[in-house]
């Protein structure tokens, strides 16, 4: 089975900063996906960005970046020059294989954006 | 692509009647998962399709809920007898059957029960 732990319920940044957010899973798998999810208030869920654990190089969209230690079983997430519509809750999963699975989530982080 | 649409958006309902949502997957995407949402939680799985076949169920599944997705296309969920702790966010998501592609969610189906 697979856990996903996200240890922050709530961040907040000042626009135009860096944060970042963490993630910590456990898998027996040897190949998996991992991801993070944007939830807007009231909008539904979009991908921010993705991992394949057999690449060592971190994934990088934009503004977010990730630093994936496999061995520590880490995948935090960097936002960076926050913007206001960043504000939302994000989600961390991961699934099995080639993302086929079903994905299994963490519990969540709200960030918030000060002006 | 036009997105994920799920129907209805909201659904208030008494504890014991039934209720049904319906997802409408991205056109050509053959894989479709179901999830729910509690309030403070991430998203958990329900069950998944390839195509009409169901491929896994979750043992949040119970035998009052439902899906079918009939033709490969849409897909309904169905929950009997409804109670108070099925008041949630049901989420609906597809994606193409090849290796690394992206799930898609839809806006949800936030449902009370009363």
């Amino acid at each position: 089975a697979q856990t996903v732990t996200q240890s922050q319920p709530e961040m907040s940044v000042q626009e135009a900063e860096t944060v970042t957010l963490s993630c910590t899973y456990d898998t027996s798998e040897s190949d998996y996906y991992l991801f993070w999810y944007k939830q807007p208030p009231s909008r539904q869920m979009i991908l921010v960005i993705r991992q394949e654990a057999y690449k060592q190089q971190n994934a990088t969209e934009n503004r977010f970046s990730v630093n994936f230690q496999k061995a520590a079983k880490s995948f935090s997430l960097k936002i960076s020059d926050s913007q206001l519509g960043d504000a939302a809750m994000y989600f961390c999963a991961c699934s099995r294989n080639s993302g086929n699975t079903p994905l299994v989530f963490g519990k969540g982080t709200r960030l918030s954006v000060i002006a | 692509d036009t997105g994920v649409s799920q129907d209805p958006r909201h659904k208030i309902t008494k504890r014991g009647q039934n209720v049904t949502f319906r997802c409408d997957p991205i056109s050509e995407h053959n894989r479709l998962y179901w999830y729910r949402q509690t309030l403070g939680q991430g998203p958990e799985f329900l069950t998944y399709f390839q195509n009409e076949a169901q491929l896994e169920k979750s043992r949040l599944l119970s035998d009052r809920f439902s899906a079918e997705r009939p033709k490969g296309s849409f897909s309904t969920l169905e929950i009997q007898r409804t109670e108070q702790g099925d008041s949630a966010m049901y989420l609906c998501a597809s994606r193409r059957g090849q290796a690394k592609e992206t799930q898609y969610f839809g806006p949800g189906t936030r449902l009370l029960v009363l």
